[in-house]
């Protein structure tokens, strides 16, 4: 069955540093997604991708946040300058046309120190 | 702006037991509401979308039933089993297909053998 895979599932990086989260959706869909999860607190939507471009974004995805599909097959997430309070569990999710249905990946846990 | 509760935040009962898991909404306008899994730090696992139209949707021994003038969805699980132990997350999408879900902050189940 198709699955949506996101590398690395964990990453530790410094504070100010700039990270770049890695999504593969699933194949034939086109809308792609970011949310994150703080831990325990629930899962907010970041910031949806449709055409090639941003079709909607939260009050969270500000100039920090940037994404990008650079080729047919990967959706990146691209936080610069990276703060404490962005520690979290991201995830990448996709839909495709007729279905509403949004596939989950596993999640990359990003810990900034 | 969607708000979504999901109460009790914990539940635990033994095994066999039939359950219903709640999950209410502020605005009614919603498109449709999607159910999810999610086991300890992974990633969520869709498990039943039901469209706004709809009054409820099956799989397996899952059953959410929908009624949007009470802002109410339930999922209800029947015979539990240790194995559906998890957090349970309702998240509800506004309007459009594929536009963002805005979730619960979900229910942890333990079904105790």
């Amino acid at each position: 069955e198709p699955e949506v895979t996101q590398t690395p599932s964990h990453q530790v990086t410094q504070m100010g540093q700039e990270v770049i989260l890695r999504c593969v959706p699933i194949s034939n869909h086109l809308y792609f997604y970011w949310y994150r999860q703080i831990l325990g607190q629930k899962v907010e939507f970041l910031v949806s991708f449709y055409n090639n471009e941003i079709s909607e974004k939260s009050e969270i995805f500000d100039d920090q946040f940037s994404v990008e599909r650079p080729d047919g097959s990967n959706f990146t997430l691209k936080i610069r300058s990276t703060k404490l309070e962005d520690s979290a569990m991201y995830f990448c999710a996709s839909s495709g046309v007729g279905t509403d249905t949004q596939y989950f990946g596993p999640g990359t846990r990003l810990t900034v120190l | 702006k969607q708000e979504v509760t999901q109460i009790p935040a914990a539940l635990s009962v033994p095994e066999g037991e039939n359950l219903v898991l709640n999950c209410s909404f502020t605005d009614s306008a919603i498109y449709n509401l999607q159910w999810f899994r999610q086991d300890p730090g992974k990633g969520l696992t869709s498990l039943l979308l039901i469209q706004s139209s709809q009054r409820e949707q099956t799989s397996g021994r899952l059953n959410a039933s929908l009624d949007k003038s009470s802002g109410r969805s339930t999922l209800y699980i029947a015979a539990s089993q240790p194995g559906d132990s998890a957090t349970y997350l309702c998240a509800a999408r506004q309007r459009i297909a594929n536009s963002k879900l805005t979730f619960g902050k979900g229910i942890t189940l333990s079904v105790r053998p």
